[in-house]
């Protein structure tokens, strides 16, 4: 069975920081992993997919990169700002089509 | 606008009686799954639909069942809704169910579901 870990559980940074927010899972045998962020209350804002076969995806200020033998991947983070502040969610799309999400890093970024 | 559109956004019903929330995306998407959300653990996936007629199980699917009969409808059923049910429950629909990079999940804005 596919777990998949997220840490830290919660990250408070000042605003402008890089940072790194960690995904890892168990069974490396995955089509593609996303990431996802969730406003309170709010449903789920696609950020970046990263297909088995690639290494990594940029968008803007963000940076995935996947390595699936370590079953590890990180979502980077530029230049953060107070508009970040979110909980960010990976989650990885597995054989027989099923999806299994982390629980998530609750950041907020500080002015 | 591309999106996918669930209903009824908020919902409070009793032990037992039978309800349906329905989902609908205008992507022409042929893969569509539900999920429930809960405080400390996270999302976990219902059902799933890699086309019509084509349905299969999750990892928590007992209570539940789904039905696609057509492409762009996938509604979850809850034929005797009990109290560990409520839950914040989102659908979610891609293009396909393969690796290809154009499978990105796209998610409804949620319904929350009480059962009382």
């Amino acid at each position: 069975k596919q777990e998949v870990t997220q840490i830290p559980a919660a990250l408070s940074v000042p605003e402008g920081e890089n940072l790194v927010l960690n995904c890892s899972f168990t069974d490396s045998a995955i089509y593609n992993l996303q990431w996802f962020r969730q406003d309170p209350g709010k449903g789920l804002t696609s950020l970046l997919l990263i297909q088995s076969s690639q290494r990594e995806q940029t968008s803007g200020r963000l940076n995935a990169s996947l390595d699936k033998s370590s079953g590890r991947s990180t979502l980077y983070i530029a230049a953060s700002q107070p508009g970040d502040s979110a909980t960010y969610l990976c989650a990885v799309r597995r054989r027989y089509q099923k999806v299994t999400f982390g629980t998530g890093t609750k950041l907020q970024v500080i002015p | 606008e591309a999106q996918v559109t669930q209903n009824p956004r908020y919902l409070i019903t009793v032990t037992g009686k039978k309800l349906t929330v329905t989902c609908s995306q205008n992507m022409n998407h042929e893969y569509m799954s539900w999920y429930r959300q809960d405080p400390g653990l996270g999302l976990r996936q219902i059902y799933y639909s890699m086309n019509v007629e084509v349905t299969d199980k999750g990892d928590v699917p007992e209570g539940y069942k789904v039905s696609r009969k057509e492409k762009r409808n996938f509604p979850l059923i809850l034929e005797s809704p009990s109290p560990n049910q409520t839950s914040l429950y989102f659908c979610a629909s891609s293009l396909s169910g393969g690796s290809s990079g154009a499978n990105v999940l796209t998610f409804g804005a949620g319904s929350r579901l009480t059962v009382l």
